[in-house]
């Protein structure tokens, strides 16, 4: 699976949008972008997914470039419970269906 | 929504003692659950592979006679880590696959973890 690269810390406004980065400059035309969240001592909750176009869901927004070869993670207003470490996984759609985390960005929301 | 759960969710073993984790899920049947293990502040640590009826698949670097894993049936699995040392002191998390439902988005649905202290 390709790796991908996010900033170690991100800090945002409670209310105002969060935009998380994801540089995935080697991903295959058959792997997708995954974006799971972890919040204090908890499992990771899924948030989103897609291949090649945006894709939005009741959390958040998925916006991948042309290339493919970074994607962005909105989150539209964020709140203090969105406080966490938010990860970017590529993953082929193969029978092996593992997940390799990477090391994320803590993202503070502030009040 | 599918929901997975780990028995206990914390644990304080003695140096030498075995200690045995359960992961459940609740509302559908795991074809596929994954262990992994989380140091403070690090990221998650895939440690291996369990398929329903058959064995484990370990990730390199991880000791399967130390970490061993039964998946006997379609809603349990259970990490044993077997003569625990301190540095055995983790957060486990496992992750459960849906595999009667289609489609690829929610294929992993994870535990809330298990701390485990070892003195």
């Amino acid at each position: 699976d390709a790796k991908t690269t996010q900033p170690t810390s991100m800090d945002c406004a409670e209310g105002r949008a969060a935009n998380l980065p994801c540089n995935h400059s080697t991903i295959s035309g058959n792997e997708y972008v995954y974006w799971y969240r972890q919040i204090h001592s908890q499992g990771p909750q899924y948030i989103i997914h897609g291949l090649k176009n945006n894709e939005t869901n009741e959390m958040a927004s998925l916006i991948i470039t042309e290339d493919r070869k970074s994607s962005t993670l909105i989150l539209p207003h964020a709140t203090l419970r969105d406080t966490a470490v938010y990860y970017c996984i590529v993953r082929v759609m193969d029978s092996s269906y593992k997940l390799i985390f990477g090391s994320g960005t803590r993202l503070l929301v502030r009040p | 929504g599918a929901v997975v759960s780990q028995h206990p969710s914390w644990v304080i073993c003695k140096s030498g003692t075995s200690v045995k984790i359960e992961c459940r899920s609740l509302d559908f049947q795991a074809t596929t659950m994954f262990w992994y293990r989380q140091f403070p502040k690090q990221s998650l640590m895939l440690m291996a592979t369990s398929n329903e009826g058959s064995k484990a698949t370990y990730e390199q670097g991880v000791e399967k006679d130390k970490f061993l894993i039964n998946h006997a049936s379609l809603t349990l699995s259970t990490l044993t880590v077997t003569s625990a040392h301190p540095e055995d002191s983790s957060f486990y998390i496992c992750s459960a696959r849906d595999g009667t439902g289609g489609g690829w988005a929610y294929e992993q649905y994870f535990g809330p973890g298990t701390r485990l202290t070892v003195t």
